[in-house]
C-alpha cells in the first residue's frame, strides 16, 4: 500500500521567513496530493491540493511542487505569518485503494 | 451550505462498550470516509463508501464497522472499547469515491475510552 514519509516533523522560522515541508510517497498509481494544515483542536483543512498531471500549483503564498518521477512533493508558504502556526499534513490519493494516506505532520512555528 | 457535521462532538465511554459516531456528508456529496487521529499522528483510514457500498477498509480490527444510508449519512460502529480507542475520528466526505473531488472533513467526534 501506499507510504507517505514528511520531513521535517517540526519546523521554527521568523516571521516573514520562507518554510518548506517534503514529502515522499511511494505508490506509483496516486494521482492527488493535498496538503493540510490542523490547529489545535480542530479539523484538518486542506489548503492547496496538485493532480499527478501538474507540476506546481501557486495560491498566493502558498505553493505546492510534484516531482512524479522521484515520488516526493513539496509545499513552499512564502512570507510567513505568526497565524501560519499550526501542524501540516500531506497525503497520497489513488492506486487501488480509496483512501488518503497522511504524513506524520510537520510543526511549524512562526516567530514574530 | 453546511459542511460536514458529526456527533457526537465529544464522547467519554468506559472499556468494552460499544460507541456509535454519526456523520452527514456535505449535500450532493455521495462517499463518506471514516479516518481515526490519534493525538501527534496523521489520521488514518477507517473505511470508505460510496453510495451505500463499503470501497475500501484500513487496517483497523473487526471492532470497526459502518454503514451508508440512503440519504448518504454514515454511522461508524465500535464495540468492544480499548483504551487505545481514544482518538479523534473524522469523517470526510466527497462528491464520489474515485475522483477525490471535494473532499472535506467534518469537525470530528473526540472519543475518549476510560
Amino acid at each position: 500500500g501506499e507510504n507517505v514519509e514528511q520531513h521535517p516533523s517540526t519546523l521554527s522560522v521568523q516571521e516573514g521567513d520562507s518554510a518548506v515541508i517534503k514529502c515522499t510517497y511511494s505508490d506509483s498509481a496516486s494521482n492527488y496530493f493535498p496538503w493540510y494544515k490542523q490547529e489545535l483542536g480542530k479539523r484538518p483543512q486542506l489548503i492547496i491540493d496538485i493532480r499527478s498531471n501538474v507540476g506546481e500549483k501557486k495560491d498566493q503564498r502558498i505553493a505546492v511542487t510534484l516531482n512524479k518521477t522521484a515520488k516526493h512533493f513539496s509545499l513552499h508558504i512564502t512570507e510567513t505569518q505568526p497565524e501560519d502556526s499550526a501542524v501540516y499534513f500531506c497525503a497520497g490519493f489513488g492506486g487501488s485503494n480509496y483512501k488518503l494516506t497522511f504524513g506524520k505532520g510537520t510543526l511549524l512555528t512562526v516567530n514574530p | 451550505d453546511a459542511g460536514v457535521t458529526q456527533s457526537p462532538t465529544h464522547l467519554i465511554k468506559t472499556r468494552g462498550q460499544h460507541v456509535t459516531l454519526r456523520c452527514s456528508p456535505i449535500s450532493g456529496h455521495k462517499s463518506v470516509s471514516w479516518y481515526q487521529q490519534v493525538l501527534g499522528q496523521g489520521p488514518q483510514f477507517i473505511f470508505q463508501y460510496y453510495e451505500k457500498e463499503e470501497r475500501g477498509r484500513g487496517n483497523f480490527p473487526d471492532r470497526f464497522s459502518a454503514r451508508q444510508f440512503p440519504n448518504y449519512s454514515s454511522e461508524l460502529n465500535v464495540n468492544a472499547l480499548l483504551l487505545g480507542d481514544s482518538a479523534l475520528y473524522l469523517c470526510a466526505s466527497s462528491l464520489a469515491g474515485a475522483t477525490n473531488y471535494g473532499y472535506t472533513f467534518g469537525s470530528g467526534t473526540r472519543l475518549t475510552v476510560v
